[in-house]
């Protein structure tokens, strides 16, 4: 089975600044066919369900503003959150596609907090 | 409006079944797979299975495979995911949500707690 593993498990960031959640593919999530990675990110307010911010790596979902990037390819990706708001206290998950069997996997969740 | 909703609660004891629902609205509901996934208190998510709504065809992750039965009904635009042979360790909030085959979930339900407990 694929393994996401993401670092750290919590951060706490000031106001402002920038946060940088990590996560690792234990293969490579990257199809050679298309030429994409099938790695998406999440964001979990307490009590809510996960909304979609990024998909294929790189690709903001519609209405998530561009203090949220996405980034790398193959099995190492970054999610950077620039200029904290107090709004994107939350717990970050990524998650992968796998289509032999079909598996969709996520990392375990970092937790980010207001310094 | 775009959207996904859920049943109810539930509490059940080891061995029973529970059965929740989804309803979507605001899009063609047979034009997108419906996933369901669960989320164990303090935990990550765990992928269940997926259902082809224009054909009913289902999909499961192995780990669930002969547990779960999920289906649909077109008329009513609503997935069904049904899971037996409750253990506590079953308890968790359980999503439905809209997505490819191949890729992200760009649409939840609001979740369903499931609580097993004797």
């Amino acid at each position: 089975d694929i393994v996401m593993t993401q670092s750290p498990d919590s951060l706490a960031v000031s106001l402002g600044e920038r946060a940088t959640i990590n996560c690792k593919s234990s293969q490579s999530v990257l199809y050679s066919s298309n030429s994409k990675n099938y790695l998406g990110w999440y964001q979990q307010k307490p009590g809510q369900p996960p909304k979609l911010l990024i998909s294929w790596a790189s690709t903001r979902e519609s209405g998530v503003p561009d203090r949220f990037t996405g980034s790398g390819s193959g099995t190492d990706f970054t999610l950077t959150i620039s200029n904290l708001q107090a709004e994107d206290v939350a717990v970050y998950y990524c998650q992968q596609y796998y289509n032999s069997p079909p598996m969709y996997t996520f990392g375990q969740g970092t937790k980010l907090e207001i310094k | 409006q775009v959207q996904l909703v859920q049943s109810g609660a539930e509490v059940k004891k080891p061995g029973a079944s529970v059965k929740i629902s989804c309803k979507a609205s605001g899009y063609i509901f047979i034009n997108y797979a419906m996933h369901w996934l669960r989320q164990a208190p303090g935990q990550s998510f765990e992928w269940m299975a997926w259902i082809n709504p224009a054909n009913g065809a289902p999909t499961f992750s192995q780990k669930f495979q002969g547990r779960v039965t999920i289906t649909r009904d077109t008329s009513a635009s609503t997935a069904y995911m049904e899971l037996s042979s409750l253990r506590f360790e079953d308890t968790a909030a359980y999503y439905c949500a809209r997505g490819p085959v191949t890729g992200n979930f760009d649409l939840w339900g609001q979740g369903t707690l499931v609580t097993v407990s004797s």
